[in-house]
């Protein structure tokens, strides 16, 4: 099927404001990860889901940053009072758990791009 | 916490020549460990995975890479660039945590 998609492509914000980040993961994959790449920071891994667990939180880099995954499938990365230093490419990715619960091959939306002025 | 060190952030073939990217863990035990390629305005794509099963992995696009315990190493290599393979380049490494983590990316020119 279809690979991850993301939505929007580029997302043009003002300081303060609040952005929604959409990912649609590969149809029955029951992982998804949020992972950020900014100019001179690399990919940075922000939070994950499995399935109906507890997300892994543990990356993202404040309060303003959350995320939820609605029915398992569909994902919103929400990032509240937006500051400059939030822009950057935010990168969906999914994967099939294998039955040792060892990464399987994460694939990787296109990605949004976010612009705070 | 596992880590990837990429040595170089950019790096210039010619056309033809030998690719070499290098990567090196943290971990005593190797990790499961991935090569990503990302092309301008694109998400990642998998090259190639270490799982365990072999030393040498072949990936796509003709890359393959070598896992090397006594190095602590799994460098990327392609024996002769293409134009279309100028790219960025992760290493990335997944243990216990489902999460990845990702070197810092090389940038790889490959000149005519």
């Amino acid at each position: 099927g279809a690979g991850v998609s993301q939505s929007p492509s580029n997302k043009v914000t003002e300081k303060g404001k609040d952005v929604e980040l959409r990912c649609d993961p590969i149809s029955g994959h029951t992982a998804l990860y949020w992972y950020r790449q900014s100019l001179g920071q690399g990919l940075e891994f922000l939070i994950y889901f499995q399935g109906n667990s507890a997300p892994d939180k543990s990356g993202l880099p404040s309060d303003r940053f959350s995320a939820e995954r609605t029915g398992g499938s569909v994902s919103t990365l929400t990032i509240q009072r937006t500051q400059q230093e939030d822009s950057a490419v935010y990168l969906c990715a999914s994967s099939s758990i294998g039955a040792a619960g060892r990464n399987n091959e994460q694939f990787f939306g296109p990605g949004t791009r976010l612009t705070v002025l | 916490a596992q880590s990837v060190t990429q040595l170089g952030s950019h790096v210039s073939v010619s056309e033809g020549a030998l690719v070499l990217l290098r990567c090196n863990y943290s971990s005593s035990v190797p990790p499961y460990l991935f090569w990503y390629v990302q092309y301008p305005n694109q998400g990642l794509q998998l090259l190639l995975k270490y799982t365990s099963a072999a030393t040498l992995v072949k990936g796509i696009n003709g890359f393959e890479a070598e896992i090397k315990k006594s190095e602590t190493s799994f460098h990327l290599t392609k024996p002769s660039a293409h134009m279309s393979d100028a790219a960025e380049y992760f290493c990335a490494v997944g243990g216990s945590a489902r999460q990845l983590t990702f070197g810092s990316g090389t940038q790889l020119t490959v000149l005519p």
